[in-house]
């Protein structure tokens, strides 16, 4: 079965720090760029970064540059985000995503809810 | 930070045919990258509609179409059914972002 899933999500005081993971299942993992994508509440959705194939390549959305940072280990089939400097704002729920033909996300996790609250 | 821009709701009775559209800029859609839709169930992830443009993924009606001109792409869904109620976005590459930009989101309701 073709799929990934996500982990790491909880609950955090403001300034505190998470990491997420994403185990992809079912497809050659090593050959996609991967990235990450949030949804707050009842809002839209937002990128939050991306990674090249060998992991050497990183871009990031302004609101998270210098707090988050993505990862890959190719032999273990896993993406993370390590979230740190957290604000209430980045609550959400983050999805793990393959970037497939014309820059568009083909698979699509369940998602992990990260809630940052005093 | 949606840089595209979508109306916030459309509606339209079962069988028939509606449009939402996606407006951008020089920096995305009006520099030549690809539009791509998706669909969204409340309480579900999103889901691929339609990639570069046009195109398909396997499993997705023929009753969703996509298309693309200047700075705008619209979707269409044609034969309207009760299961396409769902949000939908659209979502572009940007230079500005070097990273995507999504619409603001559309509500579909079937009457």
């Amino acid at each position: 079965d073709v799929k990934v899933v996500e982990s790491g999500g909880g609950s955090v005081q403001p300034g505190g720090s998470l990491r997420l993971s994403c185990s992809a299942f079912g497809f050659a993992f090593n050959r996609y760029p991967m990235h990450w994508v949030r949804q707050a509440p009842g809002k839209g959705l937002d990128f939050v970064s991306s990674i090249n194939t060998d992991g050497r390549t990183k871009y990031y959305a302004d609101s998270v540059r210098g707090r988050f940072t993505i990862s890959r280990d190719n032999s273990k089939n896993t993406l993370y985000l390590q979230m740190s400097g957290l604000r209430t704002e980045d609550s959400a729920v983050y999805y793990c995503v393959q970037q497939f033909d014309g820059y568009s996300y083909d698979k699509w996790g369940q998602g992990t809810l990260v809630t940052v609250s005093s | 930070q949606s840089v595209l821009t979508q109306p916030p709701s459309v509606s339209g009775a079962p069988g028939q045919r509606v449009t939402i559209s996606c407006t951008g800029s020089s920096s995305n859609i009006g520099a030549g990258y690809d539009v791509n839709w998706y669909q969204q169930v409340p309480g579900t992830a999103p889901k691929l509609l339609i990639h570069s443009n046009t195109n398909r993924p396997s499993g997705v009606p023929d009753r969703f179409s996509g298309s693309k001109s200047g700075t705008s792409a619209s979707l269409a869904i044609s034969g309207l059914q009760a299961e396409d109620e769902a949000d939908y976005y659209c979502q572009s590459y940007d230079t500005s972002l070097t990273g995507s930009a999504f619409g603001t989101g559309t509500m579909l309701t079937v009457l």
